[in-house]
């Protein structure tokens, strides 16, 4: 149980253009998905909150303008880089929070985009 | 923001040595996580515990939370190859939202 799919696993894109990334629960309901980018070899950088039917929260520096979230379904959350470029490539991570009361975030398996 | 201070942040072992990894924090946490990422995948929940003072086991990893519920560690006995990776803590605050530590990336050489 408490499985959280991404899609792409990975996007290569030219810059200037958008691209749009996935986040589903798959066998349970999400109120709550966290977006984060990682860079190598270091720690999960939270990105912004996503809670479902309502504005995302952002971190600190994190253009919301630049980065766009939609959680329009208990089950699914979208993160939308738009105009891209190369500074914006990255490793990108969802996480879901689960039922179980305890506040356990489950990570979706990550979106490696490239932007050339 | 609560700050969740991780140690060590690098270890490269031989295979079947023991290690354990630390995580510590002043602030008191209503439940930890520990995760496990392996390049290019996303982070794999290993365990997580609520109750101050309660021990877990998962085959040869042992997690401990503190009394206070402050702290945590994950001990490796007899490590392989396969237990490398970074593996990562996370305190949870609350509203569904919780503070990683840095990581720690373990290398364990045949």
């Amino acid at each position: 149980g408490a499985v959280v799919s991404q899609h792409p696993s990975w996007v290569i894109c030219k810059s200037g253009t958008s691209v749009k990334i996935e986040c589903r629960s798959l066998d349970f309901q999400a109120t709550t998905m966290f977006w984060y980018r990682q860079f190598p070899k270091q720690s999960l950088m939270l990105m912004a909150t996503s809670n479902e039917g309502s504005k995302a929260t952002y971190e600190q520096g994190v253009e919301k303008d630049k980065f766009l979230i939609n959680h329009a379904s208990l089950t699914l959350s979208t993160l939308t880089v738009t105009s891209a470029h190369p500074e914006d490539s990255s490793f990108y991570i969802c996480s879901a929070v689960g039922t179980s009361g305890t506040d356990t975030q489950y990570f979706g398996p990550g979106t490696r985009l490239t932007v050339l | 923001t609560q700050l969740l201070e991780q140690s060590p942040q690098f270890l490269s072992i031989q295979e079947g040595e023991n290690l354990t990894v630390y995580c510590n924090s002043s602030s008191v946490f209503s439940s930890l996580q520990w995760y496990r990422q392996e390049p290019g995948e996303g982070p794999v929940l290993l365990v997580t515990v609520v109750t101050g003072g309660e021990v877990k086991k998962l085959k040869r990893l042992t997690f401990q939370f503190g009394d206070a519920r402050k702290d945590s560690s994950l001990h490796i006995t007899a490590a392989q190859p396969g237990d490398t990776g970074l593996y990562l803590c996370a305190g949870a605050e609350g509203a569904g939202k919780s503070t990683f530590g840095d990581g720690t990336t373990l290398t364990v050489k045949p």
